[in-house]
């Protein structure tokens, strides 16, 4: 079974420091893994994805994450906050053998002090 | 933008009214999932529709019902409206395939307020 695990519901950080936020799956088989950005009152969109290319996947906005399979992790990072980055981040594994199920994190809050 | 639209962007209305939300998938996606998101539950996958048939289902309601239609559009009837119904409620398409890689593309949402 499929399952992802946002190891923090909140993070802060002051503009212009690197942003860590963290995620974890579950996986039977080789996944899919996507990073999604939400900003209040707004649509989840797509920051970047993992297809079993490279490893280290880049973004939109400077955001990147890194598919580690010995950790079963894929974090996502960016190395300077900027005030616009202030939203909730999703991370969502799929199901590549099985009708592309997909899983939700449970949502990190990301805050950025000026 | 994503390419996926939803209609009506704000709904309010009273408890035990019945309401319909509307999801247009970008074009050439066969797969749609409707979502709920609300402050005490977060983001709750609701169903899935491929090409007109239902795929998958999660926490729907029984008073929740869902179909996609030929032109690949989708609409999600909520019925008997209850305060606790007041949510956000998101589409998302993606082409479908069942193997391999797919990606979900989100609308804007179509925000509930039931009083």
């Amino acid at each position: 079974a499929q399952s992802v695990t946002q190891l923090d519901s909140h993070v802060s950080v002051s503009e212009g420091t690197p942003v860590l936020l963290r995620c974890n799956y579950s996986s039977s088989y080789s996944p899919s893994l996507f990073w999604y950005v939400q900003h209040p009152n707004k649509g989840l969109q797509l920051l970047l994805k993992y297809t079993s290319a490279a490893t280290l996947v880049k973004g939109i906005n400077g955001f990147e994450a890194e598919f580690k399979k010995s950790e079963t992790s894929f974090h996502l990072t960016k190395p300077s906050a900027h005030m616009s980055d202030a939203a909730e981040y999703f991370c969502v594994v799929s199901d590549r053998r099985n009708f592309n199920k997909f899983y939700f994190g449970s949502g990190t809050k990301l805050n950025v002090k000026p | 933008d994503s390419g996926v639209t939803q209609t009506p962007k704000h709904l309010i209305t009273a408890t035990g009214q019945r309401v319909t939300l509307r999801c247009s998938p970008r074009s050439g996606d066969l797969s749609v999932y409707w979502y709920q998101q609300s402050l005490d539950q977060g983001l709750q996958f609701l169903i899935q529709y491929y090409n007109g048939e239902e795929r998958a289902k999660g926490n729907i309601l029984e008073r929740f019902s869902a179909q996609q239609f030929p032109d690949l559009h989708s609409e999600l009837n909520l019925s008997s409206l209850e305060l606790g119904d007041s949510a956000l409620y998101f589409c998302a398409s993606s082409s479908g395939t069942p193997r391999g890689t797919d990606t979900q593309y989100f609308g804007p949402g179509t925000r509930l307020t039931v009083l």
